[in-house]
């Protein structure tokens, strides 16, 4: 299974402040990575998917890049909306899908 | 609007069964790959089974082969899961999730909690 590592752990940023999440894959992945946000009792919520691609009705402050292994998801002039639990997912070896262990994104 | 509501969660014994159930609207149920994905109490998201359109391919992860079985009804528009055996650490909630045909999820449910203790 491929295993999918993020950093940091919890991550503290001031609201209006770029916030850079990482994620990390065992092995390749190419392009195929997911990022979702989740806040207390919800259900997750997509966001990027193919590494880059912003889901419908996601803000253009969100963005994510990288592929193989390495992506990062960017978010600029952080609102207060923002802060969260966001995981990542490969979905380009399966099954099974692998998701990261999440990063929480605290306000500082 | 995609609607996607689980129920038939609760408290069973180790070793006991439980059915959930996650009721669908806003979209052609019978046009997605569905799954399941679970989260223990303050921990990550754990991906647990998948069913095909017309439940021909069906996956679980290896935590619950054997003991869960995963079906849906399309003309109900329904999505089901039977578990037995259950163990302590099948403690969790469980989503159910639309695939976007990609396998990433579009679409989540709140989710169903199921807690199995003595």
């Amino acid at each position: 299974d491929i295993v999918m590592t993020q950093s940091p752990d919890t991550l503290s940023v001031s609201p209006g402040e770029r916030a850079t999440l990482s994620c990390r894959a065992s092995q390749s992945v190419s392009s195929s990575l997911a990022w979702y946000q989740q806040k207390p009792g919800q259900a997750p919520r997509l966001l990027i998917y193919g590494a880059s691609t912003r889901a419908t009705g996601i803000p253009a402050r969100f963005s994510g890049s990288g592929s193989g292994t390495e992506f990062t998801l960017a978010i600029s002039s952080l609102q207060s909306e923002d802060f969260a639990v966001y995981y990542c997912q490969q979905y380009d070896s399966w099954p099974p899908v692998t998701f990261g262990q999440g990063t929480k994104l605290e306000i500082k | 609007e995609v609607q996607l509501v689980e129920s038939g969660g609760g408290l069973v014994k180790p070793g006991g069964s439980l059915r959930l159930s996650c009721a669908a609207s806003g979209f052609t149920f019978s046009s997605y790959t569905m799954d399941w994905v679970r989260q223990a109490p303050g921990k990550g998201l754990e991906w647990v089974s998948s069913i095909s359109i017309t439940s021909s391919y069906i996956y679980y992860a290896d935590s619950v082969k054997g003991r869960f079985t995963i079906s849906r009804d399309n003309a109900k528009n329904s999505l089901y899961l039977q578990m037995n055996s259950l163990r302590a650490e099948d403690t969790a909630v469980y989503h159910c999730a639309r695939d976007s045909g990609s396998r990433w999820y579009s679409d989540w449910g709140q989710g169903t909690l199921v807690t199995v203790s003595s």
